[in-house]
C-alpha cells in the first residue's frame, strides 16, 4: 500500500460545479496535511493545509480531514478553467523513520470544461 | 521579495557527466530539499537538510549528492551514478523540517541528459 494515494483521474467537471479530490494515507500517526496545486509544467504551489479533524474553509476552497478513516479531501465550489491542474496531497510522516518528512501522493489531474 | 531560486530551468548534458543545480533561498529557513518529479508522479524526496553542514539521504539518494555550506544555499550533483537523470528537480524549503509547516518551492529545473 502507498503511503499516500490519490485517483490520478483525470477529474472532469463542468464550470460553475463543485469538484472533489480525495487522498488516503497509511501513517496514522501524521498530523499535518497539504493541498498543492501544480499547473503543467510549473512547480508546486500551496493552496490549504489542515491539521484538525473536521472542515476548514478558504474562499472557493475547503480542506476536509477525518483521521479515524485517515482521509483528508478538498472540495473546489464553483470550479473555473484557471483550476484545471494537477492537485497533490502531501502528509507528514512520523512513522516508519519518516521524522516528519512531507510525503506526496502522486496528484490528481483536474480538468474544468468551460 | 522573499524566495527560493534555482537555476538554470532547462538543463542539458550528455551521459556520463555530473551536474549540479542550483538552488537558494532567502526565507531565513533552517530546512531545505531536493525532490525529484517523473512525469505524472508525484515528488520524490532525494536529501534533505535541517541545517548547515548536516544532511539526510531521502527516499532515493543514490546516484546524487549535496552541500549545505550555508544555510541560503543547497546545491544538488546529479551524478554520472544515476540511472536515470532526466527529470524536473525542484528544490524547497520551510521553517523546521518537522513537518508542521508547508513547504515553499523553487520554480524547478529541467534536467535532460542524452
Amino acid at each position: 500500500q502507498k503511503e499516500v494515494e490519490q485517483n490520478s483521474g483525470p477529474l472532469s467537471v463542468p464550470e460553475g460545479a463543485i469538484a472533489s479530490l480525495n487522498c488516503t494515507y497509511s501513517d496514522r500517526g501524521s498530523q499535518s496535511f497539504f493541498w498543492y496545486r501544480q499547473y503543467s509544467g510549473k512547480s508546486p504551489e500551496l493552496i490549504m493545509f489542515i491539521y484538525s479533524n473536521g472542515d476548514k474553509e478558504d474562499g472557493r476552497f475547503t480542506a476536509q480531514l477525518n483521521k479515524a478513516s485517515q482521509y483528508v479531501s478538498l472540495l473546489i465550489r464553483d470550479s473555473q478553467p484557471s483550476d484545471s491542474a494537477t492537485y497533490l496531497c502531501a502528509v507528514n510522516g512520523r512513522g516508519s523513520g519518516n521524522t516528519g518528512k512531507l510525503i506526496f501522493g502522486q496528484g490528481t489531474t483536474l480538468q474544468v470544461k468551460p | 521579495d522573499g524566495g527560493i531560486t534555482q537555476s538554470p530551468k532547462y538543463l542539458f548534458r550528455k551521459e556520463g557527466q555530473n551536474v549540479t543545480l542550483s538552488c537558494e533561498q532567502n526565507l531565513n529557513h533552517d530546512a531545505m530539499y531536493w525532490y525529484r518529479q517523473d512525469p505524472g508522479q508525484g515528488l520524490r524526496l532525494i536529501y534533505y537538510s535541517q541545517i548547515v553542514n548536516d544532511f539526510q539521504k531521502g527516499d532515493i539518494a543514490e546516484g546524487y549528492s549535496v552541500s549545505r555550506e550555508k544555510k541560503e544555499s543547497f546545491p544538488l550533483t546529479v551524478t554520472s551514478a544515476q540511472k536515470n537523470p532526466t527529470a524536473f528537480y525542484l528544490c524547497a524549503s520551510s521553517p523546521t523540517v518537522l513537518g508542521s509547516s508547508p513547504l515553499h518551492f523553487g520554480n524547478g529545473t529541467r534536467l535532460t541528459v542524452t
